[in-house]
């Protein structure tokens, strides 16, 4: 278990630029999830995956943002047009999960860290 | 909207002593809740998962209740240490929906 990995760690970006962040699961698992986090609160979930199908995406979720996960494999997670106030912790996490309730546990990467300036 | 309340005030305990943390939730149960510890600037990393239908689960020195009639959940830590500092946050899951919903958190801080 090599844990799930995320790239790059730290994003430095100009308002206005897009930024793409990677992240790697476990490699058995088929659920992945993309997080913000802000600091002093917790997570809020962004959107999820199963496999290669996106099947939720956050209300909060506006349009600059899109996910992919090519292959069931690996995602990606883009800013387009970056503001200010997308400043924040991107976490992905996955889990190994059937049916419909979540009854397992998430595995977190450490995050990329955002800053627009 | 389903929401998880916890402390946003830190929690300053002496080592030995057992800290309780405290995560309140609103309008109906969640099927399960989890814990999380985190650690500054890594992601959160998996504790315990208790189930609307259990009271009590445990794991080491760590505990946890599912009260349904407060609608609160208690994160125990007996004999803690100060390696246990962290922030400890709290996630409802419910039926229907795929992804957990996440408290803010609450810092704890175990004196030596």
């Amino acid at each position: 278990d090599t844990g799930v990995s995320q790239d790059p760690r730290h994003k430095i970006t100009k308002r206005g630029q897009n930024v793409t962040f990677r992240c790697d699961p476990i490699s058995e698992h088929n659920r992945l999830y993309w997080y913000r986090q802000t600091l002093g609160q917790g997570p809020e979930f962004l959107t999820y995956f199963q496999n290669e199908a996106q099947l939720e995406k956050s209300r909060l979720l506006s349009d600059r943002f899109s996910a992919e996960r090519p292959k069931g494999s690996f995602s990606t997670l883009e800013i387009q047009r970056t503001e200010q106030g997308d400043s924040a912790m991107y976490l992905c996490a996955s889990s190994s999960q059937t049916g419909y309730l979540i009854n397992s546990p998430l595995h977190f990467g450490n995050g990329t860290r955002l800053t627009v300036t | 909207s389903q929401k998880i309340e916890q402390n946003s005030e830190a929690l300053n305990i002496q080592e030995g002593k057992t800290a309780t943390l405290t995560c309140n939730y609103t309008n109906y149960s969640p099927a399960y809740l989890q814990w999380y510890r985190q650690d500054p600037g890594r992601g959160p990393v998996f504790l315990l998962l208790i189930r609307e239908n259990e009271k009590e689960k445990r794991k080491e020195r760590l505990k946890v209740t599912f009260d349904t009639t407060l609608k609160q959940s208690l994160f125990h830590i007996t004999a803690s240490q100060p390696a246990d500092s962290a922030t400890y946050l709290c996630a409802r899951g419910d039926t229907g929906r795929r992804a957990l919903t996440f408290g803010s958190g609450t810092r704890l801080q175990v004196q030596p």
